[in-house]
Formats: C-alpha cells, structure tokens, sequence
C-alpha cells in the first residue's frame, strides 16, 4: 500500500523561513509532488523531484531523498499570502494517479 | 493549451436526492480523468481515475459512480447522496498519471 505523512499545521512569521517535511512509502515510487492550495480553491502545482537532492524555483525549494522516502518544501522569505495548504503527493511507478497526503495548513503571522 | 471546466461551483442538496457533477477538459486528447474529494480537514481523497472513454476505475467503494461518455468528459453521480458526501470534490486531468491539473472544484453541502 501506499502511506504518505506530513505534519496538520505549521506557523510561521512573516519573512522567515519554514520547512515541510514529507515522508512516504510505496511500491515502485517514480516522483514527489508538492501542490499549494489555498482554502476554498484548487491545488495548484509547485515542484516535481525524481531525482534525489534540491530543487529551486525563486523562494521555493523542493528536496528528496529516495533511499529514505524523505521530501521536504522549503519556503524562504514568508509572505502573508503563503498562508495555504501545502500537499505532498507520491507518483507510482505504472500507476495512473497520483497518492496525497492529507496536506499541512500553513499560517504566517505578522 | 488545456483547460478543465468543472461546474456547478457550488450545490446545496437534500439528503436522498441525486446528484450529477459534470468536468471537460479542452485542448488535449486522451487524458486521464480523476474525481477527487476533500473533506473537512482531510486531504485529497482519489475517487475515481479514467484512462479512457468507458473505462472506469473506483477507489473507494461508496455510493458515488462515475462515467466517462466521452474523452474528455467525466461525470461523478450518485443516486441517492448521505449527509457524509459533502465535501469539495475536484476533477483533474493529467498525462499518464505526471503532474494533475485540478479544475476549480465543486462545494457540495448536503442537508
């Protein structure tokens, strides 16, 4: 089977830098997602990592590591609008869909 | 370029009526199709996935269905909804199971 965990909720201050943690297990993993999702809305695609080590795009950071089904999504200088759900999602090798976790509420403070 | 249109955007509905719930997706041919739902407090919860006309493929047994009639038209229907289907259901189209591109979703209250 398939199990992805990430932490309910985390806050954070305006302008710092916060981290979310990604762990997942399944058979014949092919990539790691993050999707954000604002509430109310659609998720909307952040980063895609298949091969171990970091990815950046602007304040957005995506890193895996396969040996120990481990991702994490770094945000760097916080603004108030990243306030949002943040989804990790597991593809599979062979699979045609993509396995969520239950997504970690981000909330930035002043 | 693609696009997925999902209506309605919100439905208020009584317990025991039904429920029809239409996605189409423009600009590409072929995709795979998902209904996923979202409950309160809860991630993303698979549905149903298409991977072509009349292929169907359920993930949870409830008592949801789901069709597709034509390639890039996916409907998610029940006969009879409980008060446990509301939620925010969402349809998604992708190539082959890669990145997912969410439509806007549907807000269903059931009372």
């Amino acid at each position: 089977g398939q199990n992805i965990d990430q932490p309910t909720e985390m806050t954070a201050t305006e302008g710092a830098i916060v981290q979310i943690n990604c762990t997942y297990q399944t058979s014949g993993f092919n990539g790691l997602f993050w999707y954000q999702q604002h509430a109310g809305e659609a998720p909307t695609f952040l980063s895609y990592n298949v091969l171990d080590g970091l990815e950046e795009k602007g304040r957005f950071s995506s890193f895996l590591s396969r040996s120990k089904g481990y991702s994490y999504l770094l945000l760097k200088e916080l603004q108030m609008k990243d306030s949002a759900s943040y989804l990790c999602a597991a593809e599979q090798t062979g699979a045609n869909n993509l396995f969520f976790g239950t997504g970690t509420r981000l909330t930035v403070i002043p | 370029s693609q696009t997925i249109h999902q209506w309605p955007a919100t439905l208020v509905q009584p317990v025991g009526s039904p429920l029809s719930l239409e996605c189409t997706v423009e600009g590409t041919s072929n995709p795979n199709l998902y209904w996923y739902r979202q409950a309160a407090g809860r991630g993303l919860q698979l549905l149903f996935y298409s991977v072509g006309i009349g292929q169907i493929s359920s993930e949870v047994p409830q008592n949801l269905s789901a069709s597709r009639p034509q390639d890039r038209q996916f409907i998610l229907s029940s006969k009879k909804l409980l008060l446990s289907d509301s939620g925010f259901y969402l349809c998604a189209w992708s190539y082959s199971g890669g990145d997912a591109f969410f439509g806007q979703g549907t807000r269903l209250t059931v009372v």
